[in-house]
């Protein structure tokens, strides 16, 4: 496709459930970047892909949260037992290398835990 | 102290004012610097991205990166409606892998 690619685009879910949230990268773009934005916070780091492998994990905000890539193209981003401030926008970016190529972002899935 | 400031506004503007959008920040070994605007329930979008000081202009827009400041704008010249987004500055010492993005500033362009 054109540009990245997220899916569902909003997903409503009850607390304690789990949920998973999928991105489609571009093609050929071998780096991909979980991000979460919650209002008035700014974009907070997840997790970065270089290939399958995520050699920064950093920014997990608990072990709640896990993510996978594979194939060297579409990424699941996994948080079980969703509790309410889990609630924001969730982000993928990919972009052509983890160096100095420019990260190009999906629409997000924005996550609503009642 | 945040890595990187960005007054959340949120500016208002009339249509065809020059606006400046700013960013400050506390790490001197940043030296990739970019700019992103994000419209409502969209994601980020990249409009300018600069590598170390000095200026570089697309069309209305102009990204000025002052390092001894450790201070960046971004110009828009002649402001459109269209304009009406949250611009992001983004920032970095290595590259994408290890970025840090200011919280946006809200911008209102009144037609």
């Amino acid at each position: 496709g054109a540009g990245v690619s997220q899916s569902p685009s909003n997903k409503v879910t009850e607390k304690g459930k789990d949920v998973e949230l999928r991105c489609d990268p571009i093609s050929g773009h071998t780096a991909l970047y979980w991000y979460r934005q919650s209002l008035g916070q700014g974009l907070e780091f997840l997790i970065y892909f270089q290939g399958n492998s995520a050699p920064d994990k950093s920014g997990l905000p608990s072990d709640r949260f896990s993510a996978e890539r594979t194939g060297g193209s579409v990424s699941t981003l996994t948080i079980q037992r969703t509790q309410q401030e889990d609630s924001a926008v969730y982000l993928c970016a990919s972009s052509l290398d983890s160096s100095y190529s420019p990260l190009h972002f999906g629409n997000g899935t924005r996550l609503t835990v009642t | 102290q945040k890595e990187v400031e960005q007054d959340p506004g949120p500016l208002s503007v009339p249509e065809g004012a020059i606006v400046s959008l700013n960013c400050t920040y506390s790490n001197s070994a940043f030296q990739y610097f970019m700019w992103y605007r994000q419209y409502s329930r969209k994601g980020p979008e990249l409009l300018m991205y600069t590598y170390s000081s000095g200026n570089k202009e697309d069309g209305r827009f102009t990204a000025q990166v002052d390092k001894s400041s450790k201070y960046i704008s971004l110009f828009i010249r002649d402001s459109q409606p269209s304009d009406s987004a949250t611009y992001l500055c983004a920032m970095s010492e290595t590259g994408a892998n290890n970025l840090f993005f200011g919280t946006g500033t809200r911008l209102t362009v009144i037609p």
